[in-house]
């Protein structure tokens, strides 16, 4: 079993629509919960973090947490040609003293196609 | 202090070759990584420094490749006898202690080995 895995893509989406991006990973001591944004040939951009259950708004963007599912997905409301990417899970877990973070382990990511 | 600073962008090199990447963190970033990602996966994790000391090393950094952090501030990546197998996108990302703001990638460094 993967350590995050997300679900298999492409996802195409018509403009104005919801797009549902989900992610589960294995590690119950994960803590830090994040959707990079990645443009074909750049490099990821952070566009949300999360860390404790529930919802997280920004903008047209909702992550939600569930610890008890090892589950965290990514709505994007209103879709815009411009968030066709791929969408990658990452999870992280703080270090023994509770101050700093390891490594981030990231999912395959999520090709996701808005279309007009 | 505009972000994280990878050098080169792009490097064509020859099998058996080696080559070496910079990395420049964010300035009050103490933490560093260095990621692999090859075309449609996610990034790989293979090694990371709190300032001068290297904490992590994954499995996936066989004897040929090493990284150093000197005085904990930029980083280099090296990788010895380039097999076709290196030929990677090779992404470098700095963390502070806020968690807030994640962890920043730089651009990256686009590896061919031919």
């Amino acid at each position: 079993q993967k350590e995050v895995e997300q679900n298999s893509g492409p996802l195409s989406v018509p403009e104005g629509a919801i797009a549902s991006l989900n992610c589960t990973y294995s590690d119950r001591g994960s803590q830090s919960f994040f959707w990079y944004r990645q443009y074909s040939g750049k490099s990821p951009e952070l566009i949300m973090s999360i860390y404790s259950n529930g919802d997280k708004e920004d903008g047209r963007f909702t992550a939600q947490l569930n610890k008890a599912s090892q589950y965290v997905s990514l709505l994007i409301r209103d879709s815009q040609p411009s968030d066709s990417a791929t969408y990658l899970c990452a999870v992280t877990t703080k270090l023994a003293g509770g101050t700093s973070y390891g490594k981030l382990t990231f999912g395959q990511g999520t090709i996701l196609t808005v279309h007009p | 202090d505009t972000g994280v600073s990878q050098n080169p962008r792009h490097k064509i090199t020859k099998r058996g070759q080696n080559v070496t990447f910079r990395c420049d963190p964010i300035s009050e970033h103490n933490r560093l990584y260095w990621y692999r990602q090859t075309l449609g996966q996610g990034p790989e994790f293979l090694t990371y420094f709190q300032n001068e000391a290297q904490l992590e090393k994954s499995r996936l950094l066989s004897d040929r490749f090493s990284a150093e952090r000197p005085k904990g501030s930029f980083s280099t990546l090296e990788i010895q006898r380039t097999e076709q197998g290196d030929s990677a996108m090779y992404l470098c990302a700095s963390f502070g202690d806020t968690e807030k703001y994640g962890y920043t990638f730089g651009s990256g460094t686009r590896l061919t080995v031919v």
